[in-house]
């Protein structure tokens, strides 16, 4: 299957401080990424639609001043946490949609994730 | 709106016992998949199984296998004779036609005890 990749895996930063967090698809294009949190022993939550080349598309309640989220190209999204404070502290998961030439439209790969604590 | 359903937040069973997980979900979609992911303690996803609206067969694949009924919008999935190795968090998740986007359950902690 495709491979997508997360940096870093683990991040530990201070409270004010912001954390840019990338996803790249490594042998596939993909011009649609999703961002997703998980909190300590909670459910998966999409947080964003990142598209390439224009503006991310954010889930309610999910503030787009303090997720910034640049698909700057085909194979890299990159999630800034801007001003992190402790409560922001989660597991982020990316996805990547690998379009597919007739019958099913897509794939979807995950990356490994980010465990992100802030202090 | 779209809505996963896992009942089970634990389940804790002895090796070699069989083990259902059920996956109720809610949509207005007539396209629509349904997915069924482990997640070890790594934190990985892993993808064990994809199912479109239109294929309510059911699968097996080795000791794994899966029950889709559109009639009560169920996608319930079976372990057959739990390993040690199954213990995880196993998340179903649904996907709207085209969107990619996944809505997923609250998951269910399976441990398999020795």
């Amino acid at each position: 299957g495709a491979v997508v990749s997360q940096h870093p895996s683990r991040v530990i930063c201070k409270s004010g401080t912001s954390v840019k967090i990338e996803c790249r698809s490594l042998d596939f294009q993909a011009t649609t990424m999703f961002w997703y949190r998980q909190f300590p022993k909670q459910s998966l939550m999409l947080m964003a639609t990142s598209n390439e080349g224009s503006k991310a598309t954010y889930e309610q309640g999910v503030e787009k001043d303090k997720f910034l989220i640049n698909h700057a190209s085909l194979t890299l999204s990159t999630l800034t946490v801007t001003s992190a404070h402790p409560e922001d502290s989660s597991f982020y998961i990316c996805s990547a949609l690998k379009l597919l030439a007739g019958g099913t439209p897509y794939e979807q790969y995950f990356g490994p994730g980010t465990r992100l604590t802030v202090t | 709106a779209q809505k996963v359903t896992q009942a089970q937040t634990e389940i804790s069973v002895v090796e070699k016992e069989d083990v259902t997980l059920d996956c109720v979900y809610e949509t207005r979609d007539t396209t629509y998949y349904l997915f069924w992911y482990k997640q070890p303690p790594s934190g990985e996803l892993v993808f064990l199984i994809r199912r479109n609206s239109f294929d309510e067969q059911n699968e097996i694949s080795g000791r794994y296998s899966w029950n889709f009924q559109k009639s009560t919008s169920s996608f319930n999935f079976t372990i057959t004779a739990s390993q040690v190795v199954d213990s995880a968090v196993y998340f179903c998740a649904l996907s709207g036609s085209n969107t990619g986007k996944l809505i997923f359950g609250q998951g269910t902690t399976l441990q398999v005890k020795p």
